[in-house]
């Protein structure tokens, strides 16, 4: 079975602080993908990256990275001096080849990630 | 159109009636995807197209629920006999390509309340 687990309900954080949003994940594909998407107050869900299982590489992109580490079944999102403008609800997701398919994403059920200034 | 559009952003129904939600995906996307999201939930799959092609309808609850994307476009979910437990925003989804998994662009969703 796939499952994706969020542990942390809500952070609480002061801008500029740095803060890591966990991710564990549990499958049994051998290829496999994640996903982090963020949905702001406005609702919407935005695709912000996808890794699949093969790629453990860590990445960075401004503000954002993300730590993947196969041994801990672990895909974390780590937010580097965080503004306001980071505040929404951030989700991590998974898909399996054997598990539904690549196309059916399985979603954690989110972190409440709330910036003060 | 520029994003994916949904209609309606809000509908309230009694309970027993039916409902059909909209889905206009970004133009040019071939896959289409529809999730149900319980507040305070992450999304949950309830199914996808290829093109006009239903792929996996495995994520439906019920045969209360359908869906359809006639002309490989435009999708409508429908509810039959709603029930308060349908009570959801739903959101539907596009991607460019069927090779392109996980891509997906959503649209802002359906707000469904059931009284």
């Amino acid at each position: 079975a796939q499952k994706v687990t969020q542990a942390q309900t809500e952070i609480s954080v002061v801008e500029k602080e740095d803060v890591t949003l966990d991710c564990v994940y549990e499958t049994r594909d051998t290829t496999y993908y994640l996903f982090w998407y963020k949905q702001p107050p406005s609702g919407e869900l935005v695709f912000l990256i996808r890794r699949n299982s093969f790629d453990e590489q860590n990445e960075i992109s401004g503000r954002y990275s993300w730590n993947f580490q196969k041994s801990t079944s672990s895909f974390n999102f780590t937010i580097t001096a965080s503004q306001v403008v980071d505040s929404a609800v951030y989700f991590c997701a998974l898909s399996g080849q054997f598990s539904g398919g690549y196309n059916k994403l399985i979603f954690g059920a989110g972190t409440r990630l709330a910036v003060h200034p | 159109g520029a994003g994916v559009s949904q209609s309606p952003r809000y509908k309230v129904t009694k309970r027993g009636q039916d409902v059909a939600l909209r889905c206009d995906p970004i133009s040019g996307h071939v896959s289409l995807y529809w999730y149900r999201q319980a507040l305070g939930q992450g999304p949950e799959f309830l199914t996808y197209f290829n093109y006009e092609a239903q792929q996996d309808k495995s994520g439906l609850p019920n045969d209360r629920f359908s869906a359809e994307r006639p002309e490989g476009s435009i999708s409508t979910l429908t509810i039959q006999r709603t029930e308060q437990r349908d009570s959801a925003m739903y959101r539907c989804a596009s991607s460019l390509g069927m090779d392109r998994s996980g891509e997906l662009f959503f649209g802002e969703g359906s707000r469904l309340t059931v009284l």
